[in-house]
């Protein structure tokens, strides 16, 4: 079945660092979603993609923190220079666009747990 | 802006207890709500929906009913399972402009024991 996949699942590395973490949506969905998860913070939105379009990214750190969209089978997030304080789970979420009245589901992948040390 | 409130766990029932876990929301206009499980080591799944007041969503012998009176979206389960565990997410999509942004609560954590 349709599945949202997320790479790598694991990920350590060293502060300063670059990190990428890429995204394959399920085909024929055109919204994209990055979130963090935290145990602090709990879940967060971290950018929003329309169309391969960057419609929401007010809550990522805009200095070291970058998404893209570069087709519409792939998203990448990337950290650089990465920090402690980035560890975390993140997930990618896919879904068609919401009407007026009809929600459309957003389906998580598996998400990428992220070490920074 | 938009917020979820919902119970802290852990929840740690027996299998075929009654579980309810607390939701309250605060969001102007028409919210839609819902809420998510995570099982170990997986993405977050949707677990039901409730579109306007007084309508209840159900899935999986899971129940939940929109109040807006009292702004609640409480989660029930009459006999819990031991495969019932997991991570519980309330979560709401605001209406309006940012109608693509959901808000979860932190999440509740429960345990089932056989």
């Amino acid at each position: 079945d349709a599945r949202v996949t997320q790479t790598p699942r694991h990920k350590v590395t060293e502060m300063g660092q670059e990190v990428t973490m890429r995204c394959q949506p399920i085909l024929g969905h055109n919204t994209v979603f990055w979130y963090r998860q935290t145990m602090m913070q709990g879940l967060e939105l971290l950018a929003y993609f329309r169309n391969r379009a960057p419609l929401d990214d007010s809550g990522m750190p805009k200095d070291r923190f970058s998404a893209e969209m570069p087709d519409a089978t792939l998203a990448t997030l990337k950290i650089q220079p990465s920090e402690p304080r980035d560890s975390a789970v993140y997930f990618c979420a896919s879904g068609l666009a919401p009407g007026r009245v009809v929600y459309n589901e957003q389906f998580f992948g598996p998400g990428t747990r992220l070490t920074v040390l | 802006g938009d917020s979820v409130t919902q119970m802290e766990g852990p929840v740690t029932l027996s299998e075929e207890a009654f579980l309810t876990i607390n939701c309250t929301y605060t969001a102007t206009g028409y919210p839609s709500l819902f809420w998510y499980v995570q099982y170990p080591g997986e993405g977050l799944q949707l677990l039901l929906k409730a579109t306007k007041a007084d309508d209840k969503g159900s899935n999986k012998g899971f129940e939940a009913t929109y109040r807006k009176e009292t702004t609640s979206f409480h989660l029930e389960k009459g006999s819990v399972q031991v495969s019932d565990s997991a991570v519980y997410f309330c979560a709401l999509r605001g209406s309006g402009g940012s109608n693509y942004k959901l808000t979860f609560g932190k999440g509740t954590l429960l345990t089932v024991n056989p």
